[in-house]
């Protein structure tokens, strides 16, 4: 167990909807990154939070956005949703604001859009 | 644009044989190069290199990087059935502050 916990664990919804991922880090980590991972295009990096600031910014669509809260969760939120969107989206997090230390995965959200 | 190449996508191998997974990458400003595992879920974290030719070791698990040549491997010798798994590398591109995935090698050992 990593310690990072996203919900829901699965997520079925339609196109053109909106939908919010859900992601609290390993005690103790400042960074959060959101990657989506496809079976054509491997884990592709979205976006990095650091102690609530966005530190750095990936391959992220202008649909889909984030942000992360005192408490140091975070939420992605996806909106106006495509068939390819549908991925498995994975929360990691880290001690510092840098990759100094490893990233630790939370065990993802699938996200189907039908 | 950064890019990180994995080979070969997929290996079959039987208990007990030893797999070389090859890792080569293209990025601006190379700071660190990972090692993970993926088996159904969440990557779980192997090696963090960061100088060439020092080998970093865990078990039967060992990673080594050549930053002259641009490539790491890593090797599992006396593989078991649990090996069998998703094997992602990364490198952080210091540049662009990210941590850029190549596509992962798909180990498959069979009894």
């Amino acid at each position: 167990d990593s310690g990072v916990t996203q919900t829901p664990k699965h997520l079925i919804t339609a196109t053109g909807q909106r939908v919010t991922l859900r992601c609290s880090p390993r005690s103790g980590d400042l960074s959060v990154y959101w990657y989506q991972q496809s079976l054509d295009q491997g884990l592709q990096f979205l976006i990095q939070y650091y102690n609530g600031e966005e530190r750095a910014k990936g391959n992220i669509l202008e649909r889909f956005s984030a942000q992360q809260f005192p408490d140091l969760h975070s939420e992605l939120n996806l909106s106006s949703l495509e068939l390819g969107d549908s991925a498995l989206y994975f929360c990691a997090s880290s001690v510092g604001e840098f990759y100094n230390s490893p990233l630790h995965f939370g065990n993802g959200t699938r996200l189907t859009v039908t | 644009e950064d890019k990180v190449v994995q080979s070969p996508l997929s290996l079959v191998v039987h208990e007990g044989d030893t797999v070389t997974l090859n890792c080569s990458y293209e990025v601006t400003n190379f700071r660190s190069l990972l090692w993970y595992k993926q088996e159904k879920k969440a990557p779980t974290f192997l090696f963090m290199l960061t100088s060439s030719g020092i080998e970093k070791k865990s078990g039967r698990l060992s990673s080594i990087l050549d930053k002259k040549e641009l490539f790491s491997i890593l090797n599992i010798t006396a593989t078991q059935t649990g090996d069998s798994a998703v094997y992602l590398c990364a490198v952080e591109a210091g540049g662009a502050q990210k941590l850029v995935f190549g596509q992962g090698t798909r180990l498959t050992i069979n009894p």
